[in-house]
């Protein structure tokens, strides 16, 4: 299958800082996702960006999509001690049910 | 709020018995998924259905089979399992639109010893 890549792997800050994770993929899209899964536990979701869209806020977090260079980045601003868990980002495979899900930025932010 | 539960938190099993992993949710979604999680390798699907008696393989069916008899229900089998398939278990719900947001459950580590 077509796995996603993010990056980095891990990723240590201090509290108040911004996170920044990045995501690849490989095939076409009709939207991006990202998840944040809390160690040991399921995953929630964060934010859905369409394929049409380029740029799309949540609170703290802020999606870019580039579709040309298939990728997107998450951006977590003055960062809590409360953000830190392992973040997915996840596309749709060519327009099935299916989901392609990264491998994970695991984000641990310092008090 | 929608919620997914899933039988059991923690599972430890013998080699060659037979699993059930029970998955429920609450939004009358149309779709269900079943993922296993392993270190280093992300989340993989293993099947997952988008109606009721209606099942697809996903990427890592092996070893593994599906039951959906009731829209809000699905049940992952493990036929006879083994020890690799210890791992961490997520069923996922949705609604029918392809791609659209994933309710995820709490999750299930199995042991098979």
């Amino acid at each position: 299958s077509q796995q996603g890549e993010e990056d980095p792997q891990a990723l240590s800050i201090q509290e108040g800082e911004n996170a920044t994770m990045n995501c690849s993929y490989k095939t076409s899209i009709n939207n991006l996702q990202w998840y944040r899964q809390n160690s040991g536990r399921g995953l929630v979701h964060l934010i859905l960006i369409r394929s049409n869209e380029r740029e799309k806020h949540s609170g703290r977090l802020r999606v870019t999509l580039d579709t040309s260079k298939k990728s997107s980045s998450l951006l977590i601003t003055a960062s809590r001690a409360a953000d830190t868990a392992s973040y997915f980002c996840a596309t749709d495979w060519r327009g099935t049910y299916k989901y392609i899900f990264g491998t994970g930025t695991r984000l641990k932010v310092l008090a | 709020d929608v919620k997914v539960t899933q039988s059991s938190r923690y599972l430890v099993k013998r080699t060659g018995e037979k699993v059930f992993l029970e998955c429920v949710q609450d939004m009358d979604h149309e779709n269900m998924f079943w993922y296993r999680q392993d270190p280093g390798l992300g989340l993989r699907l293993i099947y997952f259905s988008y109606d009721v008696k209606m099942k697809e393989k996903g990427d890592i069916p092996e070893g593994y089979s599906v039951s959906r008899e009731k829209k809000e229900r699905f049940s992952l089998i493990l036929e006879s399992a083994s020890t690799n398939q210890t791992s961490m278990y997520l069923c996922a719900s949705s609604f029918i639109e392809p791609g659209g947001e994933q309710y995820f459950g709490p999750g299930t580590r199995l042991t098979v010893t």
